[in-house]
């Protein structure tokens, strides 16, 4: 199962982006893969925010603002969730997730962010 | 309105079995998939397997084949998760989570939780 590697913890001020990456092991191409994102807050769930293969195939959760939006950095072989406009209430984790093949889901580490 | 109610909370013994549950509502429980997701205390998440209630075919993660057991019963709506034995290890939090589905095709995305099954493994 591959590893999909996310820092521990990420902090921005409130009204400023956060750039949340997701890594990819090098012997597989994040070109190739929908990434699938999720945020969880404590003694909760998760919730579904976004899908994103391309910028021309990409899907929101129910309910998910536009100022959280997908991309991709194929130099780094990452996936990355910006949100944009922080507000207080994005204090959360956030976890990647693909599907190396349609049998097996993998899960990144999470990254905790913190609005200052 | 969609729910998924699973079981309370559980404290077993190293060695002993358990199955808890996942009840499905407010939609046609055969047609859409569920995961299995456990979180260990203050770790990430990690995705467990799957099935299919419409023909209870599954699929596990590698790191989990053997060691848990995922059914489904569509007549009661309920998914299972189950353990012949468990272990210290196994002590997590446990969510269901349905995949979404649409025109009959099922993604690899899950748009609706259940609350959560404690589980403690202690002796």
């Amino acid at each position: 199962q591959p590893v999909l590697t996310q820092p521990p913890s990420s902090s921005a001020s409130p009204g400023e982006s956060a750039r949340l990456t997701c890594t990819l092991p090098s012997d597989i191409n994040v070109g190739t893969y929908n990434i699938y994102w999720y945020q969880q807050k404590p003694g909760s769930p998760p919730r579904f925010l976004l899908s994103y293969y391309s910028d021309s195939d990409k899907g929101q959760g129910s309910g998910v603002p536009s100022r959280f939006s997908g991309s991709k950095d194929a130099s780094a072989n990452a996936a990355i969730l910006l949100i944009s406009g922080l507000q207080s209430e994005d204090e959360a984790d956030y976890y990647c997730m693909i599907w190396p093949n349609t049998a097996s889901g993998v899960f990144g580490g999470g990254t905790k962010l913190t609005v200052l | 309105e969609v729910q998924l109610v699973q079981s309370g909370a559980e404290v077993k013994k190293p060695g002993e079995s358990l199955r808890i549950s996942c009840k499905g509502s407010g939609y046609s429980f055969s047609n859409y998939w569920i995961t299995w997701v456990r979180q260990m205390p203050g770790k990430g998440l990690e995705w467990m397997g799957k099935i299919d209630p419409s023909d209870s075919s599954t699929d596990y993660s590698p790191s989990f084949q053997g060691r848990v057991t995922i059914s489904a019963d569509k007549s009661s709506s309920t998914a299972y998760l189950q353990w012949s034995s468990l272990k210290a290890s196994d002590t997590a939090m446990y969510y269901c989570g349905r995949h979404y589905m649409i025109r009959g095709v099922n993604f690899y995305y899950f748009d609706y939780w259940g609350q959560g099954t404690l589980v403690t493994v202690s002796s």
